[in-house]
């Protein structure tokens, strides 16, 4: 079956601009995830959304990042004026009864 | 804050060999573990899953265990394959997923 898919591969942006990036979880899944991970470090929680509840939002960095959720589909996670710290892979994952599972992730580099 | 630790954090092993990878949290407060293989440029694998309330889970080769109580986890592998090198996560969960570091294991023919 579908797992979850993320687009784009890879992005390279100019510092100051925007970037949006995206998931389309499996279908069905009611948890949604963004994780990140810079260069040579471990995977740092992002932002969680469940269902139709508030998101968890505690692990965004600034308020640059902000993302959406459509109902249980699609989420985009979007960075203003990117800094070259933003420079990381962007890990998506969904769950339905607690296992996660990822997708294979945006690559974005900020120049 | 739970904190997630695994050791060694890299290991180059002959193939064929049992190994044992190890991972330590500080908050016994969690609803699962979940094991995950990383491959260089690519996303995670999700390889076990325990809830809380196991001690083991078994998958082909794989073997991981849980104690809650002590704050541990081992990851166990049977006669190792050179295909088993990866990076290897361990991370904790009550809802969002807490990682640790990782160990880098590699097998070698």
């Amino acid at each position: 079956g579908a797992g979850v898919s993320q687009s784009p591969s890879n992005k390279v942006t100019e510092k100051g601009k925007d970037v949006e990036l995206r998931c389309d979880p499996i279908s069905g899944h009611t948890a949604l995830y963004w994780y990140r991970q810079r260069l040579g470090q471990g995977l740092e929680f992002l932002i969680y959304f469940q269902g139709n509840s508030a998101p968890d939002k505690s692990g965004l960095p600034s308020d640059r990042f902000s993302a959406e959720r459509t109902g249980e589909s699609v989420s985009t996670l979007t960075i203003q004026r990117t800094q070259q710290e933003d420079s990381a892979v962007y890990l998506c994952a969904s769950s339905l009864r607690g296992e996660q599972y990822f997708g294979p992730g945006t690559r974005l580099t900020v120049t | 804050k739970q904190e997630v630790t695994q050791i060694p954090a890299a290991l180059s092993v002959p193939e064929g060999e049992n190994l044992v990878l190890n991972c330590s949290f500080t908050d016994s407060a969690i609803y699962n573990l979940q094991w995950f293989r990383q491959d260089p440029g690519k996303g995670l694998t999700s390889l076990l899953l325990i809830q809380s309330s196991q001690r083991e889970q078994t998958s082909g080769r794989l073997n991981a265990s849980l104690d809650k109580s002590s704050g541990r986890s081992t990851l166990y592998i049977a006669a190792s394959q050179p295909g088993d090198s990866a990076t290897y996560l361990c991370a904790v969960s009550l809802d969002k997923l807490i990682f640790g570091t990782g160990t880098r294991l590699q097998v070698f023919p």
